[in-house]
């Protein structure tokens, strides 16, 4: 079984839908990430969070919020979808030092019309 | 803000060849670390490097931490075409900075 669990692993929505992409792990890691990836724009974090009272933004986290039901559970929702939030979106963990690396899930493909 | 140059951008090789990748900062980095992505799967981690001059193997696969801690390169010996995919550099200060900056990652295509 995977470390790192993402649902749905692909979805078509259209405009003005609201989006729940969830994301569960069994590494025990506290902090856990998402980001989104776009061809030729790599890897960018959206919101990130240390441990479940601890809710922090990332580089272009406009459009987009979290919610950390537990340790092992971290959800990002799109509450109006639009179509350049067209994306492969991954949830990561980490370990609580802070060079420890970065593990991911398989992603979500999200398109939206 | 940090910036990683990854290069090249895509490569096209036969079988049995070995492959170099590299990536450069203009910021110093604490952690180095080596990402493979395979078609429809995330980002999955190969090496980590800790320390400046550091030389780590994973198989086929070695990494170096570059001595000015701007930069690390990935080389892969002896192509299989299971290597196919895109792989990702990334670098941390580390300390207290959460942050993971990525290269844009280089398309690697193994011809058999």
């Amino acid at each position: 079984d995977a470390d790192v669990t993402q649902t749905p692993r692909n979805r078509i929505t259209k405009t003005g839908k609201r989006i729940m992409l969830e994301c569960s792990q069994t590494k025990g890691h506290d902090r856990m990430y998402w980001y989104r990836q776009d061809p030729g724009l790599g890897l960018r974090l959206i919101y990130y969070s240390f441990d479940v009272k601890d809710i922090n933004k990332g580089e272009i986290s406009d459009g987009y919020s979290v919610s950390r039901q537990a340790q092992a559970k971290f959800s990002l929702s799109l509450e109006s979808a639009i179509p350049n939030q067209t994306a492969l979106y991954f949830c990561a963990t980490s370990g609580v030092y802070s060079n420890q690396p970065q593990h991911f899930g398989d992603g979500t493909r999200l398109s939206i019309l | 803000g940090q910036q990683l140059n990854q290069s090249p951008q895509s490569m096209f090789i036969q079988e049995g060849e070995d492959v170099s990748m590299n990536c450069t900062s203009s910021s110093i980095f604490n952690t180095w670390l080596w990402y493979k992505q395979d078609p429809g799967e995330g980002p999955v981690l190969l090496i980590a490097l800790y320390k400046a001059g550091e030389l780590t193997s994973n198989g086929r696969l070695t990494a170096q931490f570059g001595i000015t801690r701007k930069d690390s390169f990935l080389n892969i010996s002896a192509s299989i075409p299971s290597d196919v995919g895109i792989y990702f550099c990334a670098g941390h200060l580390g300390g207290s900075n959460y942050k993971l900056t990525f290269g844009k990652g280089t398309l690697l295509t193994v011809n058999p």
